[in-house]
């Protein structure tokens, strides 16, 4: 069992749908919570870095963290042409060894 | 403020020469991490420096790849004999202690 895991996808949505993002994670020493957006031949960029559970808001982007069924989630309202790619969520216990999921590709058709 | 920087951004090599990459952190970050991205995966840890010093090369092959990380600063990668296996995406980051990381552009490898 991998350690962090997602829908590889692709997931296809139309312009200004609300796009729902989603990892599971085994490991429940994790603390940190980050999403990152990486487009094709490019370095991942950081979206959000989150510690433990709870909500965290950044404009259009929205990242959630439910500790107790070790789920993590990133919303994207008002989604844009612009916002496809592949999405990243990785986690750590705390600066050492941060593990990544596989990504989700997301395309959003305008 | 100037982002992660590293070169070269392509290399194609055959297997068992060598490559070295290089990498240069955002200032005044303290933690500087190598990554391998497989296409189709996402990166994985190779090595994690603190300042000089290594936190983690768990992942690292250690038989064929280096890294090291003077003064502080800039650090290099070197893979030695290259396998057909290492054809991947060479990530470098850094971050502020334990933050969130900022990625360089990356440099693509071919091993033919």
């Amino acid at each position: 069992q991998k350690e962090v895991e997602q829908d590889p996808g692709p997931l296809s949505v139309p312009e200004g749908a609300i796009v729902s993002l989603n990892c599971t994670y085994s490991n429940s020493a994790f603390q940190y919570f980050m999403w990152y957006r990486q487009y094709s031949r490019k370095g991942p960029e950081l979206l959000m870095y989150t510690y433990s559970s709870g909500n965290k808001e950044d404009g259009r982007f929205t990242a959630q963290v439910d500790k107790s069924s070790k789920y993590i989630s990133l919303f994207i309202r008002d989604s844009q042409p612009s916002d496809s790619a592949t999405y990243l969520c990785a986690s750590h216990t705390g600066g050492f060894k941060t593990i990544f999921g596989a990504g989700t590709r997301l395309f959003v058709k305008a | 403020e100037a982002g992660v920087a590293q070169s070269p951004r392509y290399k194609i090599i055959e297997k068992r020469q060598s490559v070295a990459f290089w990498c240069n952190p955002i200032s005044g970050h303290a933690t500087l991490y190598w990554y391998q991205q497989i296409l189709g995966q996402g990166p994985k840890l190779l090595i994690q420096f603190q300042n000089n010093g290594v936190v983690d090369d768990s992942q690292l092959p250690k038989d064929r790849f280096s890294a090291e990380r003077l003064k502080g600063v800039d650090s290099t990668l070197k893979i030695q004999p290259a396998k057909l296996e290492d054809s991947a995406v060479y990530l470098c980051a850094s971050s502020l202690e334990s933050g969130g990381q900022y990625f360089g552009p990356g440099t693509r490898l071919t091993v033919t």
